[in-house]
Order: structure tokens, then C-alpha cells, then sequence
């Protein structure tokens, strides 16, 4: 069974540029997360997706950010404009059962803004 | 607010000791617990869960634990192998019919010794 893919793994940005992340869930789950991860911190959730609709985006800085996922499988995740803050790991993942604890993630991308 | 937190950050344990790992929790209504070990470069990946009316649950070399009266958590590793280097996250998650978001504590890297 394929993983969680996810692209590009790595990013540098200037600040106030934009950015973007691509993830592709396992094959079936519905339900897709995206994680910001602050080195040495735990995995924060950003939004969660239950086929293409959002069921919680509650953390996600609606100012900057922007996720979507058109057709109910992959989904990218946007940030317009990047502050030096942003610099974290972006992780992707998805869950077969809509309130499944038992999630797979991608590898991330790494994001570093200058 | 609600949180989970861990009492070390590291822990250095021989090869082919014991370990163990513990987390305290504040959240009374949480439902699910899980540990997440998470390796260098990758996404973290689950190990084993424990509903709320359960106090031990085991699994392939590792056993978690569960005392609500102190709201205290803790995975132990039996035999401890170099591949069990990694930082190990307990996560806690809301009672079924919500969002169930996943709350991850901040982690605990642990280093096996030769």
C-alpha cells in the first residue's frame, strides 16, 4: 500500500513570498489533515477534511493560509504571505475512518522563511 | 486550555533495556489515548492506542498504560532497539461525534545506547 505522498519535501522562501504544498492520501481514506509542526514541538492540526468538505479549520490563520481539496483526494495547502514564523514542517495526513486517531502521515515539507 | 505534555524531553536508555515513557493529561473527556513515534525526517507513525475504560493495553513489545485518577499516561518498550531512537508523541483526542482532533503533547526523543 502507497503512503502518503507529499511535494516538495523542501522550501526556502523569502518572507512575504507565497507557497505551496501538494499532498496525496492513501488510496480510499476520506479524511485528510494538514499538521504544522514548530521544530521541537508537537504536531499542530490546521484543517481536517472529510472527502472535499472542511469539518475543522478552527487553527488554521485564515489571513494567510488556505487549503483545499476540489475532488475529495489530493489536497494543497497554501501560505500568501509567509512570515519568518511559518518556518516549520507541513505534514500531511489522511485516516480511512472520519474520526480515526489512527493516521498516516507523509514525510512533510520543510519550510524555512528568510 | 487542554493539553498533553510529557515529563522528559530526553531519555537515554542501554540496548536491550526497558523503557519508559510517560505523559500527563488534563483533559477529563478524552476518549482515545495514542502514542506517535516519529524518526528523523519522516512523519510520525502510530504505535498503539488505549481507549478511556481500559487501563493497559498491549502490543508487539510495547505496553501502554493508563491511570485516570492522576491523568497519567506511559508506553514502555521491551528490549529496546537501536531503531527505537526516535521522539515518541502521546496524542489525546475528544469524545466520539466531535471533530476528534488529534492534540499532540511535545515529545521525547529517545536515544538507545550500544
Amino acid at each position: 500500500e502507497a503512503g502518503v505522498a507529499q511535494s516538495p519535501r523542501y522550501k526556502i522562501i523569502e518572507k512575504r513570498q507565497s507557497v505551496a504544498f501538494w499532498c496525496n492520501p492513501i488510496s480510499g481514506h476520506a479524511t485528510l489533515y494538514w499538521y504544522q509542526q514548530i521544530l521541537g514541538q508537537g504536531p499542530k492540526l490546521l484543517i481536517q477534511f472529510q472527502n472535499n468538505g472542511v469539518v475543522d479549520d478552527s487553527q488554521l490563520p485564515k489571513d494567510r493560509f488556505s487549503a483545499e481539496r476540489l475532488k475529495g483526494v489530493d489536497s494543497t495547502l497554501k501560505i500568501q504571505p509567509a512570515k519568518l514564523e511559518d518556518s516549520a514542517v507541513y505534514l500531511c495526513a489522511s485516516s480511512l475512518d472520519p474520526g480515526g486517531h489512527e493516521q498516516y502521515f507523509g514525510p512533510g515539507t520543510r519550510l524555512t522563511v528568510t | 486550555g487542554e493539553s498533553v505534555g510529557l515529563h522528559l524531553p530526553t531519555l537515554s536508555v542501554q540496548e536491550g533495556d526497558n523503557s519508559i515513557i510517560n505523559c500527563a493529561y488534563s483533559n477529563s473527556a478524552s476518549d482515545y489515548f495514542i502514542w506517535y513515534k516519529q524518526e528523523s525526517g519522516k512523519g510520525p507513525q502510530f504505535i498503539i492506542d488505549i481507549r478511556s475504560n481500559m487501563d493497559k493495553r498491549q502490543g508487539q513489545r510495547v505496553t501502554v498504560l493508563l491511570n485516570k485518577t492522576v491523568k497519567h499516561l506511559s508506553l514502555q518498550i521491551a528490549a529496546t532497539q537501536p531503531g527505537d531512537s526516535a521522539v515518541y508523541f502521546c496524542a489525546e483526542t475528544g469524545a466520539w461525534g466531535s471533530a476528534r482532533q488529534l492534540t499532540f503533547g511535545s515529545g521525547t526523543q529517545l536515544t538507545v545506547l550500544p
